[in-house]
């Protein structure tokens, strides 16, 4: 069965330092990467995706992903984080082809200290 | 709400009893499915529906019930026999900007008394 790892569940940063979550699934096949991030009250938005091409995936609010093949990866980063970047944020994939059956991570939250 | 609306936001309910999370999209969209989230855990797939109905069970279906009647519409029941009931249920569909593209609502709050 496929599944996503994040390996930080909860990540403090002050502001202006870089980011960087972690993000492996396991699935051989083609698949599609995604991004979503929650902020405090707010709905599940998609933050960014990968379905082909560049693997260097760039989203909203400054955000980018590497899609790494060989590593079964879709690491997110941002060079300088704000305190409005405060939020959850979830790694999820889904097969290409498939059902549309999004498998998530188990989310990561992020605190950014002013 | 970008077109899908939960209802009601917050729900408390007694042990024992079943009760029905609203799900309405007019973005006439074919594809919805309804998430748990509990802290730590992600959001896991409990049903989705590809087409009107027709449905199908995810990782977690034990303890709810689904109905897919019409396009709109994607009724969540949470029935007695759900062990862990009390979670925020999330449901979504499938966007136009690509197939595998999700687009969620607000949620719902249920509480187990």
């Amino acid at each position: 069965a496929q599944s996503v790892s994040q390996h930080n569940h909860h990540v403090i940063l002050s502001e202006a330092a870089s980011l960087e979550l972690g993000c492996n699934y396991s699935y051989g096949g083609t698949v599609n990467l995604f991004w979503y991030v929650q902020y405090p009250g707010q709905h599940l938005q998609l933050l960014l995706k990968y379905f082909s091409g560049d693997p260097l995936v760039k989203g909203i609010k400054g955000f980018e992903a590497e899609f790494i093949k060989s590593k079964f990866s879709f690491n997110l980063r941002k060079p300088s984080v704000q305190w409005s970047d405060t939020a959850e944020y979830f790694c999820a994939v889904i097969s290409s082809g498939g059902y549309n059956k999004l498998i998530f991570g188990a989310g990561t939250r992020l605190a950014v200290h002013p | 709400d970008g077109g899908i609306t939960q209802s009601p936001k917050y729900l408390f309910r007694k042990e024992g009893q079943n009760v029905t999370l609203s799900c309405e999209q007019n973005l006439n969209h074919d594809a919805m499915y309804w998430y748990r989230q509990d802290p730590g855990q992600g959001l896991r797939l409990i049903y989705y529906s590809q087409i009107v109905n027709d449905f199908q069970k995810g990782d977690i279906a034990e303890g709810y019930s689904v109905s897919r009647e019409k396009k709109e519409s994607f009724p969540l029941t949470v029935t007695s026999a759900q062990k862990n009931p009390t979670a925020f249920y999330l449901c979504a569909i499938s966007s136009g900007s690509g197939a595998n593209v999700l687009t969620f609502g607000a949620g719902s709050r249920l509480t187990v008394l």
